[in-house]
């Protein structure tokens, strides 16, 4: 089966540009999440989706971030302005099963400039 | 508020080594537990989970862990490391809140 695929895998913006990230998880997968991973960390979430429905996005700086995830399948997360410090990779995952392990995509790599 | 330890930073073995990865958390609830690696260049890729029962799981490439619920560990090991071991290895607890909470990662550089 296809794993979560990811795009674009890397961007390099200027800071106080808009940036977006999409994501098209595992079929028939109805959790997504997004995590940030820093460098030398491991991933931070940012965001949890059950279906089209937002249930945790405590950790996403809402000034600047915001995500969707229209008719319950692909997402994206966009930035607005970016800052220097938002520069990591951006890993978006799914599960069917919350008793499983989550299947990750190979991230986009955002450099801030 | 929930955090997972990974003490080891970096660590550098020579080929048929034994590994020993250490991880800690802190969370008083039912927890679940897994550990990911991530070769250079990859996805994070699951290498193993623990939910219940027999608290000695083994996952994929011969690797183990053990969940020691006094202690708050589980830690992964394999008794023969290869090169193509190389990687970075994250231990992950999801709590009640069915949120998956990561280690800052232990690099691990294995030498032919």
């Amino acid at each position: 089966e296809a794993g979560v695929v990811q795009s674009p895998r890397y961007k390099i913006i200027e800071k106080k540009q808009p940036v977006a990230f999409w994501c098209n998880p595992i079929s028939g997968h109805n959790t997504l999440y997004w995590y940030r991973q820093n460098l030398g960390q491991g991933p931070e979430l940012l965001i949890r989706y059950e279906n089209e429905e937002a249930v945790d996005d405590s950790q996403l700086p809402k000034d600047r971030f915001s995500a969707e995830r229209l008719k319950g399948v692909d997402s994206t997360l966009k930035i607005q302005p970016a800052e220097l410090g938002d520069s990591a990779v951006y890993l978006c995952a799914s599960s069917l099963d919350p008793f499983d392990g989550y299947t990750f995509g190979s991230g986009t790599r955002l450099t801030v400039v | 508020a929930q955090s997972v330890s990974q003490h080891n930073h970096h660590v550098i073995l020579s080929e048929a080594a034994s590994l020993e990865l250490g991880c800690n958390y802190s969370y008083g609830g039912t927890v679940n537990l897994f550990w990911y690696v991530q070769y250079p260049g990859q996805h994070l890729q699951l290498l193993l989970k623990y939910f219940s029962g027999d608290p000695l799981v083994k996952g994929i490439k011969g690797f183990e862990a053990e969940f020691i619920k006094s202690k708050f560990s589980f830690n992964l090991r394999k008794p023969s490391v290869q090169w193509s071991d190389t990687a970075e290895y994250f231990c992950a607890v999801k709590t009640g809140a069915n949120n998956l909470f990561f280690g800052t990662g232990t690099r691990l550089t294995v030498i032919p």
